[in-house]
C-alpha cells in the first residue's frame, strides 16, 4: 500500500513562529501536493511539487513555501505563523493523472 | 472562480436506502472526476473515479454518473450503511494532474 506520513497528527504553535510540516511518501512518486481543508471551504491547494526541487503555486501560497530535495519529501513552511493558519494541513502523493491522489493522515495546526 | 461545485452542504438519509451526492463542474477540459471520503481526523481516501469518456462507473455498492452535456456528475451509494457517513469531495482532473476538489457534502446515514 502506498503510505503518505506526516510528521504531526496536531500541533499548536505561537504567531510569528517558524512552522515546518512535513510529508514522506514511500511509492516514488513523482508528483506531491499541500492542501488545506478548513470548514465550508473544502479543500484548497497550496502548492505542488512536479519533481524533485521543482514547486508550483497552487490557490492560496501567500504565507508559505515549500521544500522538495528528495523525491520522497515535500515540507511546507509556514514563515511566520498567523492565527489565520489554524486548519488542517494535508499532504498527498500522486503517480499520474487519473490515478487520484493517495492523501496522509494530516495536520491539525493551531496558531495561538 | 469555483471550477467544481457541491451544492448541498449535507444530506441525510436512512440505512438501507439511496444516498445521491451531486457535483457540478465548469472546466470543461476535465480528464477525469473522481471522489473521495473523509472522516473527521484523517485525510481523505479514493472512492471512486470516472473518465470523462465514460457516462457510468461502477464498483460495488457505489456507482458514479457522469453527464457531459449537463456538466454534472453524481455518486449512487446503495444501499446507505451507517459506516458510510462522512464528508463526500468530488474532484477534476484534468492535464495538470492537479486535483481541483468541491466545498464536500456530508453524509449522515441513519441507523
Amino acid at each position: 500500500d502506498v503510505k503518505v506520513t506526516q510528521s504531526s497528527r496536531y500541533l499548536v504553535k505561537r504567531t510569528g513562529e517558524k512552522v515546518f510540516l512535513e510529508c514522506v511518501q514511500d511509492m516514488d512518486h513523482e508528483n506531491m501536493f499541500w492542501y488545506r481543508q478548513d470548514p465550508g471551504l473544502g479543500l484548497r491547494l497550496i502548492y505542488f511539487s512536479y519533481d524533485v526541487k521543482m514547486k508550483e503555486k497552487g490557490d492560496i501560497p501567500e504565507g508559505y513555501s515549500v521544500s522538495r530535495e528528495k523525491k520522497e519529501r515535500f515540507s511546507l513552511i509556514l514563515e511566520s505563523a498567523s492565527t489565520n493558519q489554524t486548519s488542517m494541513y494535508l499532504c498527498a502523493s500522486s503517480t499520474g493523472t487519473g490515478y487520484g491522489y493517495t492523501f496522509g493522515s494530516g495536520t491539525r495546526l493551531t496558531v495561538v | 472562480d469555483q471550477q467544481v461545485k457541491q451544492n448541498s452542504p449535507s444530506l441525510s438519509v436512512q440505512e438501507g436506502r439511496i444516498s445521491i451526492l451531486n457535483c457540478d463542474y465548469t472546466n470543461s477540459m476535465f480528464d477525469y472526476f473522481l471522489w473521495y471520503k473523509k472522516y473527521p481526523a484523517e485525510g481523505p481516501t479514493f472512492l471512486i473515479s470516472i473518465s470523462s469518456i465514460k457516462d457510468k462507473n461502477e464498483d460495488g455498492r457505489f456507482t458514479v454518473f457522469l453527464n457531459k452535456s449537463a456538466k454534472h456528475l453524481s455518486l449512487h451509494i446503495v444501499p446507505s450503511q451507517p459506516g458510510d457517513s462522512a464528508v463526500y469531495f468530488c474532484a477534476g482532473q484534468g492535464g495538470s494532474e492537479k486535483l481541483v476538489f468541491g466545498k464536500g457534502t456530508k453524509l449522515t446515514v441513519n441507523p
